[in-house]
């Protein structure tokens, strides 16, 4: 089974903090993505990557970046924290063979 | 118009009746279908795929698709209270890297 796992489940950061969440993959798989969940908002997508350091915008790009320096960890950074930010924050990761597997979810706070 | 359409619901049913979600889609091209199911406070969880017109079961689940109609559809048999959670239609458009578009989820709610 595909074990995506997120590096907190729940977090609480200040306005204007820096913000690092955490996604690691276990099976080499090619696409990794970030979305962020909120009551009737839906899953809305931030950035995906399809290949190490590439990176591609999602829908709701701004006042959030990413880095993929290796295959398996896709790192969604929030280079100044807002109240606006306060989410549920969803890794997930696919390639041809495997369809979309979430990670358990980082559910962060913005004070 | 958005892209992938749900009735948000909540949808009733009693334990042991079929459940009918439904999920329509606006762009022509896609090529893939999922619905994911998601407990509350919990991340989502894929329950089926189906990629080509017509039924596709799984235990008490089954998923249809009708690309003509651009209506992709999930059953439940005989509901369980266990069944109950918010059920995400997502699409992924053949020209995209693996991105799914996803509704924004049926809440479903079986009564015993």
């Amino acid at each position: 089974d595909v074990k995506v796992t997120q590096s907190s489940r729940y977090l609480v950061k200040r306005t204007g903090e820096k913000v690092f969440l955490e996604c690691v993959q276990d099976m080499d798989h090619e696409n990794m993505f970030w979305y962020r969940q909120d009551p009737g908002l839906g899953l809305r997508l931030i950035y995906f990557s399809y290949d190490v350091k590439m990176k591609e915008k999602g829908d709701i790009p701004e006042g959030y970046s990413v880095s993929r320096e290796k295959k398996e960890r896709f790192s969604l950074i929030l280079e100044s924290a807002s109240t606006n930010q306060t989410s549920m924050y969803l890794c997930a990761s696919s390639d041809y063979r495997d369809p979309f597997n979430f990670g358990p979810g980082t559910r962060l706070t913005v004070l | 118009q958005k892209e992938v359409e749900q009735n948000s619901g909540p949808l009733s049913v009693p334990e042991g009746a079929i459940a009918s979600l439904n999920c329509t889609y606006s762009d022509r091209v896609s090529q893939s279908f999922f619905w994911y199911r998601q407990y509350s406070g919990k991340s989502p969880e894929l329950i089926m795929s189906i990629y080509s017109n017509g039924d596709k079961e799984d235990g008490r689940f089954t998923a249809q698709l009708n690309k003509a109609s651009q209506y992709v559809s999930l059953l439940i048999r005989d509901s369980q209270p266990s069944d109950s959670a918010t059920y995400l239609c997502a699409v992924m458009k053949a020209s995209n890297t693996g991105k799914l578009i996803f509704g924004q989820g049926t809440t479903l709610q079986v009564k015993p």
